[in-house]
């Protein structure tokens, strides 16, 4: 089992539509979690961070859900700019070796169309 | 917020050559760099984790005599991809982080390798 899973989608939307997407995790000992966006050829770039009791930034929120080990992100008011692939992101952190692992899930393709 | 310069941004190199890829932190102390690799239409693959100071933390299935890293400061971490082979062509990207656990990655441009 991948230590991140996402369904890879593509999702298309309509503009305008809500959309969800989930990602699952498997080592329970995650501590942190992270939602980036990664444009097409480029550089992931944060989007949100994911906070135990749910954080919200304009139309994107995020959740999380540690007992079911896993975590969503809510995209509202779909904008053709919202095109792109979401990362889900697990930090684990490695006691062993003293550093951090930064996980990331396959990511899920989103295309909004008009 | 923080800046990871990525250099160079494209590298174009004969097969047999080795590219040595830069990955600094500008404003922040990284105690730990991440390097991954991503080919065309598919996710981000860990290649290694290096902390300052310390080997680096290979990932299963990647040969750390090929993909050679050094974590030498907190600003700075390279990846040498070393007999590159055409096969060897990616994206390769590096992502800095602060110690703080829960604390964001910070990637750098990438790297786009095409090995000839």
């Amino acid at each position: 089992r991948k230590e991140v899973e996402q369904d890879p989608g593509p999702f298309n939307v309509p503009e305008g539509a809500t959309v969800a997407f989930n990602c699952t995790y498997s080592n329970s000992a995650s501590q942190s979690f992270f939602w980036y966006r990664q444009d097409c050829r480029k550089e992931p770039k944060l989007l949100m961070s994911v906070y135990s009791s749910g954080n919200e930034d304009g139309r994107f929120t995020a959740q999380l859900n540690r007992a079911s080990q896993y975590i969503s992100l809510l995209i509202r008011d779909s904008k053709l700019s919202d095109s792109a692939t979401y990362l889900c992101v697990v930090i684990l952190e490695m006691f062993s070796g003293g550093y951090n692992k930064l996980i990331f899930g396959a990511g899920t393709r989103l295309a909004v169309h008009p | 917020g923080a800046v990871v310069s990525q250099h160079p941004s494209r590298v174009i190199c004969k097969s047999g050559t080795s590219v040595k890829i830069e990955c600094r932190s500008l404003d922040f102390q990284a105690t730990t760099m991440f390097w991954y690799r991503q080919f065309p239409k598919q996710s981000l693959m860990l290649m290694a984790t290096s902390n300052e100071g310390s080997k680096a933390t290979y990932e299963q299935g990647v040969e750390k005599d090929k993909f050679l890293i050094n974590h030498a400061s907190l600003t700075l971490s390279t990846l040498t991809v070393t007999s590159a082979h055409p096969e060897d062509s990616s994206f390769y990207i590096c992502s800095a982080k602060h110690s703080l656990l829960n604390t964001e990655a910070f990637f750098g441009q990438g790297t786009r390798l095409t090995v000839v």
